[in-house]
């Protein structure tokens, strides 16, 4: 059984400070990880992907990738109270169709 | 940018209707999905074809069917809707491509309610 593990939260952070977001998988032969933002009562939203280990930036998010521990995080810098939302992690393994695996989300808050 | 447009918004069934789901896409992917949300369960998977009348069962598949007659339209069918489908649905679409940078692209949901 493949899954994806997120601390469900909330993670509340103050505005302006770093928000830091989890994700596990179980699948070693997964490819390429995703992050997507939902916002309440809306459908998830791409925030950014990442395939290789390390870091990969965009504006204020940052993926970061550790194959060998399985565990894939996102930073989210100066955070802003428009970031409250939940961030879903999903997760394409190998041999996968195109279908992606979601973790159940961790909900943040930013407070102003 | 894709646009994934999924026919209703909001949806009220009774109990033992044939219900019928529509998405279209409009960036010529070749694959889309049915997914369902629930508080407390996240996304699970439904149905997902990669091809015109191709389809593969998901997580979830008992109480669903689904039809693929062109690339574009996607549709989810609830032979007998029950309580327990009350949900929201999520329609997404991907190309094939590279493996590594194909995301699934979001309708904007439909939040069936089945009473």
């Amino acid at each position: 059984q493949k899954e994806v593990e997120q601390n469900s939260g909330p993670l509340s952070v103050p505005e302006g400070a770093i928000a830091s977001l989890n994700c596990t998988y179980s699948d070693r032969g997964s490819q390429s990880f995703f992050w997507y933002r939902q916002y309440s009562g809306k459908s998830p939203e791409l925030i950014m992907f990442i395939y290789s280990n390390g870091d990969k930036e965009d504006g204020r998010f940052t993926a970061q990738l550790n194959k060998a521990s399985q565990y894939v995080s996102l930073l989210i810098r100066d955070s802003q109270p428009s970031d409250s939302a939940t961030y879903l992690c999903a997760v394409k393994y190998g041999g996968s169709q195109g279908n992606l695996i979601f973790g159940k989300g961790t909900k943040l808050s930013v407070k102003p | 940018d894709v646009k994934v447009t999924q026919s209703s918004r909001y949806l009220v069934k009774r109990t033992g209707e044939k219900v019928f789901l529509e998405c279209v896409q409009d960036m010529d992917h070749e694959n889309m999905f049915w997914y369902r949300q629930d508080p407390g369960l996240g996304l699970r998977l439904i149905y997902f074809s990669y091809d015109v009348k191709m389809k593969e069962k998901g997580d979830i598949p008992e109480g669903y069917s689904v039809s693929r007659e062109k690339k574009e339209r996607f549709s989810l069918i609830l032979e007998s809707a029950s309580t327990n489908q009350t949900s929201m649905y999520l329609c997404a679409s991907s190309f094939v491509g590279s493996s590594y940078n194909s995301p699934l692209h979001f309708g904007n949901g439909t939040r069936l309610t089945v009473t």
